[in-house]
């Protein structure tokens, strides 16, 4: 099946750094990737699409300014957590979808802002 | 109303149970549908998708019906190994582009 990597699958960070984080389609070109976030014992929320070569289509609620994506090529979106919280800390997942099949994601990235 | 709802459980059952989960859709539109597990701390993967004529796969079982947006899981001879969470997914467009709808989960503990 179609695999997406995700890097990297933890980091923790001081409060107020940044922190970027990749998805990458390893066997197919993805024009469109999802961001979700995920909190203990909580549902997958959809943060974000991200959209190869042109602006990212945020969720209602989620800060755009926060959480920069980039989606410069067909195989790679990043999501930059810019000036983290402790509050920010959690279960971060990309996916992307190979043409009209079923979702894949990433491994999940687990941030703690500390 | 929520787009995709599921009854969040958890199911506790035992060793060698039959458990059935169920998921409501709201857009009579949707395309297609999946059923996804999710481990505790890991990425949801797919489990099995769902037909209109229903689907098995060796002890797991979905249905789909689409006069009352409903889906079904069922899982004979739980397996302790089948203790995770259970997202049901609505796929509204065949555009991929579009995102899938995710419930929030069904949760089973099978325990000895």
């Amino acid at each position: 099946g179609a695999v997406v990597s995700q890097h990297p699958s933890w980091v923790i960070c001081k409060s107020g750094t940044s922190v970027k984080i990749e998805c990458r389609s390893l066997d197919f070109q993805a024009t469109t990737m999802f961001w979700y976030r995920q909190f203990p014992k909580q549902s997958l929320m959809l943060m974000a699409t991200s959209n190869e070569g042109s602006k990212a289509t945020y969720e209602q609620g989620v800060e755009k300014d926060k959480f920069l994506i980039n989606h410069a090529s067909l195989t790679l979106s990043t999501l930059t957590v810019t000036s983290a919280h402790p509050e920010d800390s959690s279960f971060y997942i990309c996916s992307a979808r190979p043409r009209n099949t079923e979702a894949f994601f990433g491994q999940g990235t687990r941030l703690t802002v500390v | 109303r929520k787009e995709v709802e599921q009854d969040p459980g958890p199911f506790n059952v035992p060793e060698g149970a039959t458990v059935a989960f169920n998921c409501t859709y709201s857009n009579s539109a949707s395309q297609s549908f999946f059923w996804y597990r999710q481990d505790c701390r890991k990425e949801p993967k797919l489990l099995m998708s769902v037909y209109s004529s229903g689907n098995e796969d060796g002890r797991f079982t979905a249905q789909l019906n689409r006069a009352s947006q409903y889906i079904s899981l069922l899982i004979r001879d739980s397996k302790l190994s089948d203790s995770a969470t259970y997202l049901c997914v609505v796929n509204p467009s065949w555009d991929s582009s579009y995102k899938l709808i995710f419930g929030s989960g069904t949760r089973l503990l099978v325990r000895p």
